[in-house]
């Protein structure tokens, strides 16, 4: 079993919809819960940090963790063609990173 | 938080040779992470770079292949040993945030070997 596990997609969805990214961890300490945003070409981007259970929201941004059930998601909402990337899910255990596989997301004009 | 500075940003080599790779941290950090990104794949870190000791390697990688230096807080080098194909790739170095403990990558070098 992978220590991070995210859907590799491709999810595509329309303008100004909401976008849902999923990713499951296996290590039950984990302590820390990262999104980066990946452009075709470019490194990683970190655009969300979550540590504790529910949600936080940043701008269009809304991470939410659910330790119970080892659970991260990233919500998008009103979906822009910029958002077009690969967001990759990142899990601190405390002793090591571990990076999920990634998801592809295209947003359609 | 912290801007890296890497280069280069891509090379084509030729197999049997060796490239290295550099980064440079705008500020002290104790730790720098080399990470290798395989087409299509996620984030494999390579080895972890401490400040006046040995990188400490993941399974899979070895000095031999991978030699790093790290001889100051603010600055490490990767080199790719005896190149093959299956070495193209793309490596990037990375530093903890203060702030929030994720990582911070450098831009990357996009590795080719023909």
């Amino acid at each position: 079993q992978k220590e991070v596990e995210q859907n590799s997609g491709p999810l595509s969805v329309p303008e100004g919809a909401i976008a849902s990214l999923n990713c499951t961890y296996s290590d039950r300490v984990s302590q820390s819960f990262f999104w980066y945003r990946q452009y075709s070409g470019k490194s990683p981007e970190l655009i969300m940090s979550i540590y504790s259970n529910g949600d936080k929201e940043d701008g269009r941004f809304t991470a939410q963790l659910n330790k119970a059930s080892q659970y991260v998601s990233l919500l998008i909402r009103d979906s822009q063609p910029s958002d077009s990337a690969t967001y990759l899910c990142a899990v601190n255990t405390g002793n090591q990173f571990y990076f999920g596989t990634g998801t592809s997301l295209t947003v359609i004009p | 938080s912290a801007v890296i500075s890497q280069k280069p940003s891509r090379d084509i080599c030729q197999r049997g040779t060796s490239l290295t790779i550099q980064c440079q941290v705008d500020s002290q950090v104790t730790m720098m992470f080399w990470y290798r990104q395989q087409p299509g794949q996620s984030l494999t870190l390579i080895a972890t770079a401490n400040q006046g000791s040995e990188a400490t390697y993941e399974s899979g990688f070895v000095i031999d292949k991978f030699p790093i230096s790290r001889p100051n807080l603010t600055f490490s080098t990767l080199t790719v040993s005896n190149m093959s194909p299956e070495d193209s790739s793309i490596y990037l170095c990375s530093v903890v945030r203060v702030s929030d403990y994720g990582y911070t990558f450098g831009s990357g070098t996009r590795l080719t070997v023909v």
